[in-house]
Order: C-alpha cells, then structure tokens, then sequence
C-alpha cells in the first residue's frame, strides 16, 4: 500500500542534542512538508519541499533544518536552538496542483 | 490576521443529532479547501476537496459545501465512530503549494 511512514513513533531530546525524525513516502509525489501541532494550536508549517534538493522555510522554521535528497525522503532534524521542541510533528506530501495532502501519523518528541 | 477560522472549538451531539462544523477563510484567490479528520495521536485522514462556491461532495454520513466566504461540514444522523477532530485547510493561489489550516472542531457523538 502507497503512504506516508513516519519514525519514531515516539522520541525523546536531552539537552543540547539534535534528533532526527525521518518521514518516507512511496506515492511518488513531488511535493513534501513538515508540520507542528500543539494543543488548541492549527498545524504551523516548518519546512516544505517541491522538488529534490530544493526546500522553503515555513512560519516556523527556527530551530529546525531538512534536506531532500532524494524524491521520497525529507528528514527533519530538531536541533538544540529549538528551545520549545515538545510538540507532534506531522509529515505530509502531495501532487502539484490543487491536490490534498496525505499525511503520516506523526512522530510525538518531548523533552528528557 | 487569521486565514482560516473554524468554530465551534468543540461540539457534543447526542448519536442521530445533526449538525454543521463551520470553515470561515479570508484568502483571496482559493485554489482548494480541504476538510480532513484526525483521530487522537493519528495523522489527518482526506476527507474532501472543493474548488468553487456552490460545489458540494458528500461521504456518507458527511456533507461539505463552499461559499465565497466559508465553507459547512454537515453531519447527518452522527454515530460514536464519527467523534474525531475536523481539520479545515485552504489553498491560495498566490502561495501555490503552501496550506493553511484551522485549529479543528473536536466533534464528541455520544451513544
């Protein structure tokens, strides 16, 4: 089955490290995006992609860096600048053009 | 200035009691507006895409409809199973593949 898979499920930041939350997908869609949810907030965008090797910064982008070097793959990476990294993390991907978004089921970080 | 605006934050329907989750968007230009569902601790599910007022599309027990202005989530004859959180996004065309999304209505259908 085509889809989003996000890893882990669950992980945990001690201070000053950085983490890696790795997204995949097999629906051989261009377009990628990182998002952030908290509680009785909208999901904010951090980074998203078009296309390989090229990448925009969203509302939030502080604190947080991505690469794409490949078509299925956008890593985000939480880096000890994120001062508030405690949150659900969403990945998405879609086709170009008015088409909707397909999201994984998340990765939740929080703090050690 | 918000762009997309859900109400009500949270809604308690008895199961058969129907109802409107209501989407209030200020962009100019809308490309798509998208109604998903999320399940607590899940990624948002698609449920619907519409393009330009008057369009409609039904799933069910799920009706979306568009104006200029906003767009309704009707829920027909809920059950337990419908409770999730509904999450309205819109695309622009001025910020081509970037979404905008509300912060949810939290649906709770008790038996």
């Amino acid at each position: 089955d085509g889809g989003i898979t996000q890893s882990p499920k669950y992980l945990f930041r001690k201070e000053g490290q950085n983490v890696t939350l790795s997204c995949e997908q097999n629906l051989n869609h261009d377009a990628m995006y990182w998002y952030r949810q908290d509680p009785g907030q909208g999901l904010r965008l951090i980074y998203y992609s078009q296309i390989v090797n090229d990448f925009q910064k969203g509302d939030i982008a502080e604190g947080y860096s991505v690469s794409r070097e490949k078509k299925e793959s956008f890593p985000l990476t939480v880096t000890s600048a994120q001062k508030n990294p405690t949150a659900f993390y969403l990945c998405a991907s879609s086709t170009t053009g008015e088409q909707p978004q397909h999201f994984g089921d998340g990765t939740r970080l929080s703090i050690l | 200035e918000d762009q997309v605006t859900q109400s009500p934050e949270a809604l308690r329907l008895q199961e058969g009691e129907s109802s409107s989750l209501n989407c209030s968007y200020t962009v100019s230009g809308l490309r798509g507006l998208f109604w998903y569902r999320q399940d607590p601790g899940k990624g948002p599910e698609f449920l619907f895409t519409l393009y330009s007022a008057g369009e409609e599309k039904e799933k069910e027990r799920l009706k979306a409809t568009l104006t200029k202005k906003e767009s309704f989530l009707h829920i027909t004859a809920p059950k337990p199973e419908d409770s999730a959180t509904y999450l309205c996004a819109v695309q622009q065309w001025q910020t081509g593949n970037q979404f905008y999304f509300g912060t949810g209505t939290s649906l709770t259908v008790i038996p």
